[in-house]
């Protein structure tokens, strides 16, 4: 498979419920990102990850808990989310310091109950 | 706070039409001007721009920026109905974090 690709697709969630995203990327790149894209705002970034290190965290809810255990791959642990919480959650990646080049993923679309 | 403003939201055309989008940013430390088509769901790269005046161009699609005026402008000639999604802006900054800063986007209709 290439590309970003992202599982699940499609996700309802109770708010006491826990679960998590999967993004993984086979470009070779070297830095992942975390997206949220609700309903008529602006794609709203989460979090960076350049060589595994996290570089950026934009001010996310506690209740939002990335893992990125090597290049390959990212993880967005979710619990006690809030309805508000529903949205696309793009994951996206490129090569470190070559934002410019990133390449999404489909994105999973989140329903929190 | 850096802030970057699409206009207008949505637009609605027919085929054959040209549109402009419009793309108006304020923030520290600018790198680079990216515009992406988001079609059902990924977002596609378009253009980069880091110069003002010069026109970026693939078929049908240019863009140019004006880093004077602080704005980018997209064009869309003889619009085609696979054209119709929503185009986002945003604006890289210098700083190496890796974080873009995108715009609300603009929905754009083509209507056979």
């Amino acid at each position: 498979e290439t590309g970003v690709t992202q599982t699940p697709r499609h996700l309802v969630m109770g708010m006491t419920n826990k679960k998590s995203l999967k993004c993984e990327q086979h470009l070779g790149h070297n830095a992942m990102y975390w997206y949220k894209q609700s309903a008529k705002k602006p794609l709203e970034l989460m979090f960076v990850y350049n060589f595994k290190e996290q570089t950026e965290n934009n001010s996310v809810p506690s209740r939002f808990s990335p893992e990125c255990p090597n290049s390959s791959h990212l993880f967005l642990h979710l619990h006690t989310l809030q309805p508000e919480d529903s949205a696309l959650y793009l994951c996206a990646s490129s090569p470190v310091g070559v934002s410019y080049e990133q390449y999404f993923g489909p994105g999973t679309r989140l329903t929190v109950t | 706070e850096d802030k970057v403003v699409q206009s207008p939201l949505s637009l609605v055309v027919h085929e054959g039409d040209t549109v402009t989008l419009n793309c108006s940013y304020e923030v520290t430390n600018f790198r680079s001007l990216l515009w992406y088509k988001q079609e059902k769901k990924a977002p596609t790269f378009l253009f980069m721009l880091t110069s003002s005046g010069i026109e970026k161009k693939s078929g049908r699609l240019s863009s140019i920026l004006d880093k004077k005026e602080l704005f980018s402008i997209l064009n869309i000639t003889a619009t085609q109905t696979g054209d119709s999604a929503i185009y986002l802006c945003a604006v890289e900054l210098s700083s190496n974090t890796g974080k873009l800063i995108f715009g609300q986007g603009t929905t754009l209709q083509v209507k056979p």
